[in-house]
Parts: C-alpha cells; structure tokens; sequence
C-alpha cells in the first residue's frame, strides 16, 4: 500500500497568516493527490484535487501544488472558518490512502 | 442535489455482524464508485473499500479484507457495507463517499457511529 505522511502534524496560526502543510507519498503518485478540510464532528469536504484543482465553491485562498511524492497545500490568508483538521489522500491506487492529518488551531 | 445517507449503525458484540446501508440521490447512481470511510473516536480518516460504478471490481483495505463486503443495489440506489467478525478496534463513524470522475471523494454523508463492545 501507498503510505501517506503529513507535517507538521498541528500548527497554531493566527487570522492572516498564510498557513503551509506538507504531504509525502513513499512512492511517485503523479498528481493523485486531493486534500479534504475536516470540522469538528463534521463530514470532510473536498478541497483540492488532482493536486492543484480547486474544487468548485471553495474560497480562492486554497491552493495546491506539487507532483510525484511530495505535495502542499497553502491558505494564503487564514480565516476564522479555516480552523479544523486537513487530510490529504492519494487516488493513484484504487486502494486510497490518507495522511494522519494535520490540525490548524488558533494562536 | 446530491444526497448520501448513512443507517444502521449501532452497538454490536465483537465477533458479531451489522450491515450498514448508504442510500443515494441527486445524481446517476449506476455512473459512480462508491466508498466506505471510517474514523475511529478522536483519529483520522481510514479508507476501507470501494465498488466501481458497476460493481464489476471491489478493493478493500487490508485491515477489513475477508471480514467487510462491500456491494450495491443500483435498483434502490442503496450501497452496503457487510461487516462481520467486528472488532473492538472497528469502532468507528462509517462515511459513504462518492468516487468524483477526478478520482477523488466528492460527496460525503453524515456519517453513522459503529461501536463495538462487549
């Protein structure tokens, strides 16, 4: 199985700053690679897919980029909304694999 | 628009069965892979398996092989999860996701509790 990894694994960051989280793959994906947000006893929500595609209805201030085994995932200006736990998840296997998450909180 | 909704979770005796259902609207159903996700209390997301969109293929995760069955009824637009031989550690909130045409998971339900306890 693909093993995903993720850094760091909690950040605190305050309203405005521009927030940079890290996914790793243990072998090449290509650009198999989406990122969800997830709230508190919330459903996750599809952010990014295919590595830099914002999906539709969600804010401009999400971007993705990367290829091949290491991916990121940026919030220019973090917005009291933002704050909750962000997963990445590669789709190069039709077995998928998450990373442990990451969890935004406040400063 | 698109709905998923999850039923049939509960508390269940290790080593007993529950079979969870997922019931699908707002788009073509026979067009899309469906997957199971859970999340046991306080950790991350676990993927646990996937149908194609025609049921012709079917992968799971290595931790639920040979105990989940993962199937669809695309005349109820239902997809199930058949679990049996439960563990403590299959505690979880079990989500169905739909398989985006971007490989990703694109629709999510609410998600159902799974307990597994003695």
């Amino acid at each position: 199985d693909i093993q995903m990894t993720q850094s760091p694994s909690s950040l605190s960051a305050s309203v405005g700053d521009r927030v940079t989280i890290t996914c790793r793959a243990s072998q090449s994906i290509s650009t198999y690679l989406n990122w969800y947000q997830q709230k508190s006893g919330k459903a996750p929500k599809l952010l990014i897919y295919a590595a830099s595609s914002l999906q539709s209805g969600v804010p401009s201030r999400f971007s993705g980029s990367g290829s091949g085994t290491d991916f990121t995932l940026t919030i220019s200006s973090l917005q009291p909304e933002d704050f909750a736990t962000y997963y990445c998840q590669q789709s190069y296997s039709p077995r998928f694999t998450f990373g442990p998450g990451t969890k935004v909180d406040i400063k | 628009q698109v709905q998923l909704v999850e039923s049939g979770g509960g508390v269940v005796q290790p080593g007993r069965s529950l079979r969870l259902s997922c019931a699908a609207s707002g788009f073509t159903f026979n067009n899309y892979g469906l997957h199971w996700v859970r999340q046991a209390p306080g950790k991350g997301l676990e993927w646990v398996a996937v149908i194609w969109y025609d049921g012709s293929k079917k992968y799971y995760a290595d931790s639920v092989k040979g105990r989940f069955t993962i199937s669809r009824d695309s005349s109820k637009n239902t997809l199930y999860l058949q679990m049996n031989s439960l563990r403590v550690e299959d505690t979880a909130v079990f989500y169905c996701a739909r398989g985006g045409g971007d490989s990703n998971l694109d629709y999510w339900g609410q998600g159902t509790l799974v307990t597994v306890s003695s």
